[in-house]
């Protein structure tokens, strides 16, 4: 079946500790992308890629970091100068940027304990 | 800049009753439109999306909008409602000249009422 993998569902992060979500997509996606979902807040883009090797920040980049070695492959690092990292992370991918519809996976939900 | 809204936090409708759940977008240029539904602890799927041509736009599971260019609108409709339609509505923009970035509302949970 093709899809997009969040992996893991559920993460809990000590003070101070950095943290990688892991986003994989066998869609033949060119764009990826990595949001962050907070309540009442809608979704708040932190990084997108168009293409491999390539990544722009979002509106909320600070704190966090990724990197796109692969066109399957997007990972989000969730770095301790990301003060308020508790939030539900969103990764999607689409076929050739904005302008075509997202296909999103399940979500990682991340605390901080 | 663009910007999209979604007015009301939660829109209730009884089960078969038709339902609407209002966006209105802000953009330069023209517009790219798009609506998601999330069901609890889920991502986002995609119901539909305005590019260009007829204002109304039909969608999966029965969903349709119409995009109104003079009121910067584009309303989510359904004839009947479902309780299993019971989610979470995001409404999303994106300008057709603007730089590669969407932009979504804030979302509208519908409850429907058995």
């Amino acid at each position: 079946d093709g899809g997009i993998t969040q992996s893991p569902k559920y993460l809990f992060r000590k003070e101070g500790q950095n943290v990688t979500l892991s986003c994989e997509q066998n869609l033949n996606h060119d764009a990826m992308y990595w949001y962050r979902q907070d309540p009442g807040q809608g979704l708040r883009l932190i990084y997108y890629s168009q293409i491999v090797n390539d990544f722009q920040k979002g509106d909320i980049a600070e704190g966090y970091s990724v990197s796109r070695e692969k066109k399957e492959s997007f990972p989000l690092t969730v770095t301790s100068a990301q003060k308020n990292p508790t939030a539900f992370y969103l990764c999607a991918s689409s076929i050739k940027g904005a302008r075509t519809e997202a296909f999103f996976g399940q979500g990682t939900r991340l605390t901080v304990v | 800049a663009q910007s999209v809204a979604q007015p009301e936090d939660q829109v209730n409708v009884a089960e078969g009753n038709p339902l609407t759940v209002k966006c209105t977008y802000s953009v330069s240029g023209n517009p790219y439109l798009f609506w998601y539904v999330q069901y609890p602890n889920r991502g986002l799927q995609f119901l539909l999306k305005y590019i260009t041509g007829d204002n109304l736009v039909k969608g999966s599971y029965g969903f349709e909008a119409e995009f109104n260019k003079s009121q910067t609108s584009f309303h989510l409709k359904k004839p009947s409602a479902l309780v299993s339609d019971s989610a979470l509505y995001f409404c999303a923009v994106l300008s057709s000249g603007g730089y590669q970035k969407v932009t979504f509302g804030i979302g509208t949970k519908l409850q429907v009422i058995p």
